[in-house]
Formats: structure tokens, sequence, C-alpha cells
């Protein structure tokens, strides 16, 4: 069974409306959670490192004051898109990496957004 | 340069075929490495990982060459099922001491009958 649960799987919105994406760990706890964003046969990248207790890093040209990151327990992680644009439609999905090394990882079942 | 290179494909093989994919990777201070599968709209998962000596894994063989900074994936007698995205995925430690996934952008293999 899954080990990370992601919600919501597709979501639809309005232009300048926001949404919030929760990624929950379920068997383990994750001090740790990773925010990627997938376009169109393109890789995933990553947007951000999600912190239990502290702020998220953000990786370079991801807008902090956009994609708030919030991480306020040990087994959930939620990313909010704020004032959505149709660019930010993507596939966002989050993971939790199984060793303080992240040599892998396991996925959440990703969020399919789109902003019209 | 991207941090991880494909070859996106697509490679549409007839079932039974044997395909193989390569990836090479810029950091080489990366110490991990894998090969994760990723079907339309879903989320990837992991194939296998990849280690200096080789590894086999049924039907999937994986090599690594540091030197050249170079990873392969081959696939023997492929199956319908084995359509999918293959993502080569490298580790990368940053400063500050945590880890972060590297994905390429993947190399679409098609299977027909």
């Amino acid at each position: 069974g899954a080990v990370v649960s992601q919600h919501p799987s597709r979501v639809i919105c309005k232009s300048g409306t926001s949404v919030k994406i929760e990624c929950r760990s379920l068997d383990f706890q994750a001090t740790t959670m990773f925010w990627y964003r997938q376009f169109p046969k393109q890789s995933l990248m990553l947007m951000a490192t999600s912190n239990e207790g502290s702020k998220a890093t953000y990786e370079q040209g991801v807008e902090k004051d956009k994609f708030l990151i919030n991480h306020a327990s040990l087994t959930l992680s939620t990313l909010t898109v704020t004032s959505a644009h149709p660019e930010d439609s993507s596939f966002y999905i989050c993971s939790v990496p199984t060793s303080r090394k992240n040599t892998e990882a396991f996925f959440g079942q990703g969020t399919r957004l789109t902003v019209v | 340069r991207k941090e991880v290179e494909q070859d996106p494909g697509p490679f549409n093989v007839p079932e039974g075929a044997t395909v193989a994919f390569n990836c090479t990777y810029s950091n080489s201070a990366s110490q991990s490495f894998f090969w994760y599968r990723q079907d339309c709209r879903k989320e990837p998962k992991l194939l296998m990982s990849v280690y200096s000596s080789g590894n086999e894994d049924g039907r999937f063989t994986a090599q690594l060459n540091r030197a050249s900074q170079y990873i392969s994936l081959l696939i023997r007698d492929s199956k319908l099922s084995d359509s999918a995205t293959y993502l080569c995925v490298v580790n990368q430690i940053l400063s500050g001491g945590y880890n972060k996934l590297i994905f390429g952008a993947g190399t679409r293999l098609a299977v027909h009958p």
C-alpha cells in the first residue's frame, strides 16, 4: 500500500485563486519532504524542501511567497499555490526520503493542477 | 548543460526485443544513482538502484561508469507492460548537508505486439 498520500489528485481552479495540496506520510514520521513540479515531457524539478518545525528551503527561481509550504507535523506537509495563474498549471508531486541520505524516496500520487 | 541528460526517445520496440537506455550526469560528486519508472500522469516508482559493480534484477540490468559519468539500463525480453518513461536519477549532496534527487527528463519506451 501507499506510504505517502497526496491530495487532491486533480484540481481545476480559476486564475487568482489559491490551491492547497496536502502530502501525508502514512507509516512513518518525516522531518523532511520534497515538493516537485513536472511540466509535460519535462523532468521533475525540485521546488523546495519542506522541514518540520522550520522554514522551507526553496530552490533558485522558485518564489517562496507564491508557493507557501507548511510542515506543521511529522506526517503532513502542505503546498499552497497562491494567486494561481495558467502558467502554474502542472503536475505537483511530493516525496519523502526513506533515510537521512535521501538515497531513494517514496512519492505521493501527484496533483494535476489546471488553472483556467 | 543539464545535470542529468537522457535521450527522450521514444523507443518503439516489438515484444521480446532488448533495449538499452543511456544517461549522463554532470556532477562528479554524485553518490547514488537510480532508475525510476513513470507511467503517464502517475508518480515515479523506483525500478532499481545502480551500483558501481553493475546489478541485475530479472530482465533489467543497470550499469554505472563513474569515470565517464554514465549510467545505463538494459531491458531484455521486453513486455507490453514495460511501456513507460524511464527516469535516470542522481543523488546530489548540497551545501548545508541535505540531499536531493536530480531527475533526467526521461526516456519513453513503447513496446508493441
